[in-house]
């Protein structure tokens, strides 16, 4: 089956700058997370989507940060403006409901810089 | 909230030589999943943990897990070069479907 698909794999920009980011799951994943892993941490969760409601945006800085997953499936993850902590690795998964067994799949990452 | 924490969080060694990682979380989940992360690299899936006393074995790398304790160890056995990456505990929820990460623990191992 196909994986996880990401895009774009590098992306830098200016601060104060904005930036999307596209995830396409793998099919039939109904929950999607989008994470945030800065260099020399874990991932942090930034939103979990279950099909194109959200389940979990505690730790998403609502301020610059927004994400939709319009009709259940693709999903993009946007930052405006930009500052030069958002310098990370974004990630995102699927999985079954529920995380089923090994069902939990990673992309492979949009890794962003912030000059 | 859960909070989860590896250690060591660095670890060199030698080849041939047996380490333990240990993982500890701080409320109730009901399954555990060890990662491997390459440099520049996503996460690999190593092990899925589902019960207490689960115990699965991959290679060099053996997984355990006691619910009860919180408590999650990643044993490698005589280590070799191809172990060196970092390893990642997390947690996670049947109920929310949330998977939350360790620091991780950087594994170097000499030759």
């Amino acid at each position: 089956e196909a994986g996880v698909a990401q895009s774009p794999r590098y992306k830098i920009i200016e601060k104060r700058q904005s930036v999307a980011f596209w995830c396409n799951p793998i099919s039939g994943h109904a929950t999607l997370y989008w994470y945030q892993q800065i260099l020399g941490q874990g991932p942090k969760l930034l939103i979990q989507f279950q099909n194109n409601g959200v389940v979990d945006d505690s730790q998403l800085p609502k301020d610059r940060f927004s994400a939709e997953r319009l009709k259940g499936v693709d999903s993009t993850l946007k930052i405006q403006p930009a500052k030069l902590e958002d310098s990370a690795v974004y990630l995102c998964a699927s999985s079954l409901e529920g995380g089923v067994g090994h069902g939990y799949t990673f992309g492979s990452g949009t890794r962003l810089t912030v000059v | 909230e859960l909070k989860v924490e590896q250690n060591p969080l660095f670890l060199s060694m030698q080849e041939g030589k047996n380490y333990t990682i240990y993982c500890n979380y701080s409320t109730t989940s009901d399954r555990l999943y060890w990662y491997r992360q390459d440099p520049g690299k996503s996460l690999e899936s190593l092990f899925v943990l589902l019960s207490n006393g689960a115990v699965k074995q991959e290679g060099r790398l053996m997984a355990s897990l006691d619910t009860k304790a919180r408590l999650s160890t990643l044993h490698i056995t005589a280590a070799v070069h191809d172990l060196s990456a970092t390893y990642f505990c997390a947690p996670g929820s049947s109920n929310t479907g949330k998977l939350i990460f360790g620091q991780g623990t950087t594994l170097q191992v000499k030759p």
